[in-house]
């Protein structure tokens, strides 16, 4: 079936750095999504992004935090600067229309560790 | 905020018996309802997913929606090894809003 990517699996990074995390989302797709999963908690939604602009974010998604899918590559997550708290896995996620009706195809995760 | 409570946190089941899970929405925010299971280290990949009130069957998964009582429950028939995966319940609501809520899953174990 169709697939999600999530560039790297794993990223160890010094607390105040920036990191971005990279997404290859389902080719025909036209809305993407990042969730947070901290260890021992349920994954919750950060944000989603359609035709350039974010479309809804949660109180999760900080001012250091942002979403770009420039010209049709990666839909990307970067964070600048990290923090101790944004330790967790970042998962993809992306569908072919908004709204809880479409099936939500989810990469692997990205599992980010700040020191 | 929508909390989705999920039960039991695992579970242990012989294979060939039956594994029912449970989700408990805390309000009627959602309208769409989706079983995903993640097999470790993988995606998670949505199963099931129901609308309206009532049961869905698909092979050996059934799920069953109760609005009223925010009830919604995911059944395996004839429970397989290849079905022990982390199970997660989710929540969707209408509009143009795309967020899931999910809650924190089920750790199911087939054990032959």
């Amino acid at each position: 079936g169709p697939k999600v990517l999530q560039i790297p699996s794993h990223q160890i990074i010094d607390m105040g750095q920036m990191v971005t995390l990279n997404c290859d989302p389902v080719s025909n797709h036209l809305y993407f999504y990042w969730y947070k999963q901290i260890l021992g908690q349920q994954m919750e939604f950060l944000v989603n992004f359609y035709n350039g602009k974010v479309m809804e974010k949660s109180k999760l998604f900080k001012d250091q935090f942002s979403v770009e899918r420039p010209d049709g590559s990666y839909f990307t997550l970067k964070i600048q600067p990290t923090a101790l708290e944004d330790s967790a896995v970042y998962f993809c996620a992306s569908s072919s229309g908004l709204g809880g009706l479409y099936e939500q195809y989810f990469g692997p995760g990205t599992r980010l560790t700040v020191l | 905020q929508q909390n989705v409570q999920q039960s039991p946190e695992s579970l242990i089941v012989p294979e060939g018996a039956r594994t029912s899970l449970n989700c408990t929405f805390s309000d009627s925010a959602s309208q769409y309802f989706w079983w995903y299971r993640q097999h470790s280290g993988k995606a998670p990949k949505a199963l099931m997913s129901i609308f309206s009130n009532g049961e869905k069957e698909e092979g050996r998964f059934t799920i069953h929606l109760n609005k009223a009582s925010l009830h919604f429950s995911l059944h395996i028939r004839d429970s397989q090894p290849s079905d022990s995966a982390l199970y997660l319940c989710a929540g969707g609501t209408g509009g143009l809003s795309g967020k899931l809520t999910f809650g924190e899953g089920t750790q199911v174990t087939v054990i032959s």
